[in-house]
């Protein structure tokens, strides 16, 4: 079975740039995660995907951090403009349901530095 | 608000030796637990979780964790580790309340040969 794909694996960009990550997950798998990881600290949930609707965003820095799910299979996870602050791995995640007890897959990862 | 705390940033065994790896968390309510493993180069991956039941719970590779409401904790622990368990290992609770997972800080665990 095909893991959890991300793109890219790395990106190094400076402030105030754009930046965009994709992300497929397992076939079959309604809900979508998207967290970052700041080195040195656990993962942090952004957003949560069930299906193509959004489950809980409120960890998302809005201002500049967007993020969707068409169709309910890809995602993408957007930041206009970056941060300094926004150097971290991005890791997407996916589960066949919300529910505690199904696991959550994840990718390899997005490295992103911002200069 | 919710949190899981990892005791040692750090920890450096040789091989044979025995390893506990300490996790609290703050959430009083229902909660369930898991131990997630980043080999290097690797994915973050799930070791074993705790739903109800037997409080022992048993994972891959010979690691098992002991949830001791009590105490608000759930340690880790193998009796004899290898080179091969070299990796970074993550505590996460997923509370009702919450409904999401929130990660310990991580421990990495370096094993000598």
């Amino acid at each position: 079975e095909a893991g959890v794909a991300q793109s890219p694996r790395y990106k190094i960009i400076e402030k105030r740039q754009s930046v965009a990550f994709w992300c497929n997950p397992i076939s079959g798998h309604a809900t979508l995660y998207w967290y970052q990881q700041i080195l040195g600290q656990g993962p942090k949930l952004l957003i949560q995907f069930q299906n193509n609707g959004v489950v809980d965003d409120s960890q998302l820095p809005k201002d500049r951090f967007s993020a969707e799910r068409l169709k309910g299979v890809d995602s993408t996870l957007k930041i206009q403009p970056a941060k300094l602050e926004d150097s971290a791995v991005y890791l997407c995640a996916s589960s066949l349901g919300p529910e505690a007890w199904e696991t959550q897959y994840f990718g390899p990862g997005t490295r992103l530095l911002v200069l | 608000a919710q949190s899981v705390s990892q005791h040692n940033h750090h920890v450096i065994l040789s091989e044979a030796a025995s390893l506990e790896l300490g996790c609290n968390y703050s959430y009083g309510g229902t909660v369930n637990l898991f131990w997630y493993v980043q080999y290097p180069g690797q994915h973050l991956q799930l070791l074993l979780k705790y739903f109800s039941g037997d409080p022992l719970v048993k994972g891959i590779k010979g690691f098992e964790a002991e949830f001791i409401k009590s105490k608000f904790s759930f340690n880790l622990r193998k009796p004899s580790v290898q080179w091969s368990d070299t990796a970074e290992y993550f505590c996460a609770v997923f509370s009702n309340q919450g409904g999401k997972l929130i990660f310990g800080q991580g421990t990495e665990l370096s094993v000598k040969p």
